[in-house]
């Protein structure tokens, strides 16, 4: 089983601060790494598939990167409605994974 | 507009049995793999199981092999989640997720359900 570790667990922000949260795989995954959204009371959504490729209607202050065993997804300027835990998922291979998540909270 | 909505939570005593259900819309739902995901109270998000579009491939958690079942009805566009044998630590909330491609086995979840909560509590 590939496990997928999420650091930091917690990251209390400003508005407008750029926010960076990684995601180490216990081995390559290739690209097949993708990001997720979850609000407070809401199901999760797509927000970056394939380590890097933008999802339509999420905000461009969103980007992800990486490749092999370490990702990172970048929040640029964060803005208030951004709060939410964030976590990774491989679909690299079964069965699939997601790792811990990483909550976000405005200051 | 894709819709997934899941129902049939609940409370249910251990070692008892729950279905679950996922009605489709907005979509070719026989196109697509389905899932379902869960998450308990507070936690994080686990996979629970997987099928793909046309039911030739399934797949369970360990977690769940041998007690639960899932199964898809293409004409009736829903997928279920048949749930046996039933421990506190399935406690949670099942979400359906639709995969982006027929097989299931290396798919991302492009659309979720608002989920059902299931308490598995005597």
């Amino acid at each position: 089983e590939i496990v997928l570790t999420q650091s930091p667990d917690f990251q209390s922000v400003t508005p407008k601060e750029k926010v960076t949260i990684t995601c180490r795989a216990s081995q390559s995954i290739g690209s097949s790494l993708h990001w997720y959204q979850q609000k407070p009371d809401q199901s999760p959504k797509l927000l970056i598939k394939y380590a890097s490729q933008s999802i339509s209607g999420v905000p461009s202050r969103f980007s992800g990167s990486g490749s092999g065993t370490d990702f990172t997804l970048t929040i640029n300027s964060l803005e208030a409605e951004d709060a939410a835990t964030y976590y990774c998922h491989q679909s690299s291979s079964l069965p699939l994974t997601f790792g811990g998540g990483t909550k976000v909270e405005i200051k | 507009e894709v819709q997934l909505v899941e129902s049939g939570g609940g409370l249910v005593k251990p070692g008892g049995s729950l279905r679950l259900s996922c009605a489709a819309s907005g979509f070719t739902f026989s196109s697509y793999s389905m899932n379902w995901v869960r998450q308990a109270p507070g936690k994080g998000l686990e996979w629970v199981s997987s099928i793909s579009s046309s039911s030739s491939y399934i797949y369970y958690a360990d977690s769940v092999k041998g007690r639960f079942t899932i199964s898809r009805d293409n004409a009736k566009n829903s997928l279920y989640l048949q749930m046996n044998s039933l421990r506190a630590e399935d406690t949670a909330v099942y979400y359906c997720a639709r995969g982006d491609h027929p097989q299931p086995h290396s798919s991302l979840y492009d659309y979720w359900g608002q989920g059902t909560l299931v308490t598995v509590s005597s």
